[in-house]
């Protein structure tokens, strides 16, 4: 079956830019979203269909899915932006959704 | 306000069931695909289940297939997900969640969720 690799954690000093990779077997012929997720909330959608930026989001937060890795891009981080942040795609050949393991975003 | 509350949740023994509502408000939720989404305690997102708008299409988790059935009433705006045989590795929170694309957005991103219900399973 499909899998979704993320490293379990990120570090980045605030105003530098932390990148969030997201690994699978030809990606990029897929379509990736990410989401946030703060402790104790629900999930927020940060980035949809590789590189849309839903209403509301800073245009700090950027994704790119040109191939393996799809990456999602922070600039000029905040403390703020500390959280877990998931890759998810549609996988076709199982006909099931998919979230890669989650990556740790720690603001130093 | 677009908003999805679940209900449903709670303590129950290996092997027993329990039936989890979602209803949503402030959208027109008919037109829109719902899914179920779980977080084990301390672990991260998994898809359990979805239906389509019309709920045409249906699909879950292998960790759950042949144990939890989903289904909806659009007259109500709610969602539900039937689960039975329950096991421990079934704890967790569960969200139910939107897809953001109306009608054929059965596998597109997901843009609202509400703020879930707990399910443990244990003797």
């Amino acid at each position: 079956s499909y899998v979704l690799t993320q490293p379990p954690s990120v570090s980045v000093a605030p105003g530098k830019t932390a990148t969030i990779t997201c690994g699978g077997n030809n990606i990029g012929s897929k379509t990736v979203h990410w989401s946030q997720q703060k402790p104790g909330q629900a999930p927020v959608l940060v980035i949809s269909h590789d590189s849309d930026r839903p209403t509301g989001i800073p245009d700090r937060f950027s994704g790119s899915n040109s191939g393996n890795p799809a990456t999602l891009t922070i600039t000029r981080v905040e403390a703020g932006d500390e959280a877990d942040y998931y890759c998810q795609v549609w996988d076709s050949s199982s006909r099931q959704m998919l979230f890669g393991g989650g990556t740790r975003l720690t603001v130093l | 306000e677009v908003q999805l509350v679940e209900s449903g949740g709670g303590l129950v023994q290996p092997g027993g069931s329990l039936r989890l509502s979602c209803v949503a408000s402030g959208f027109s939720f008919d037109v829109y695909a719902i899914h179920w989404v779980r977080q084990a305690p301390g672990k991260g997102l998994e898809w359990v289940s979805g239906l389509s708008w019309n709920s045409d299409i249906i699909g879950f988790a292998d960790s759950v297939k042949g144990r939890f059935t989903i289904s909806r009433d659009n007259t109500r705006n709610s969602l539900y997900l039937q689960m039975t045989d329950l096991r421990p590795e079934d704890t967790a929170l569960y969200y139910c969640v939107k897809s953001a694309v109306a009608g054929s957005g059965y596998n597109d991103a997901f843009d609202v969720w509400g703020q879930g219900t707990m399910v443990s399973v244990a003797s």
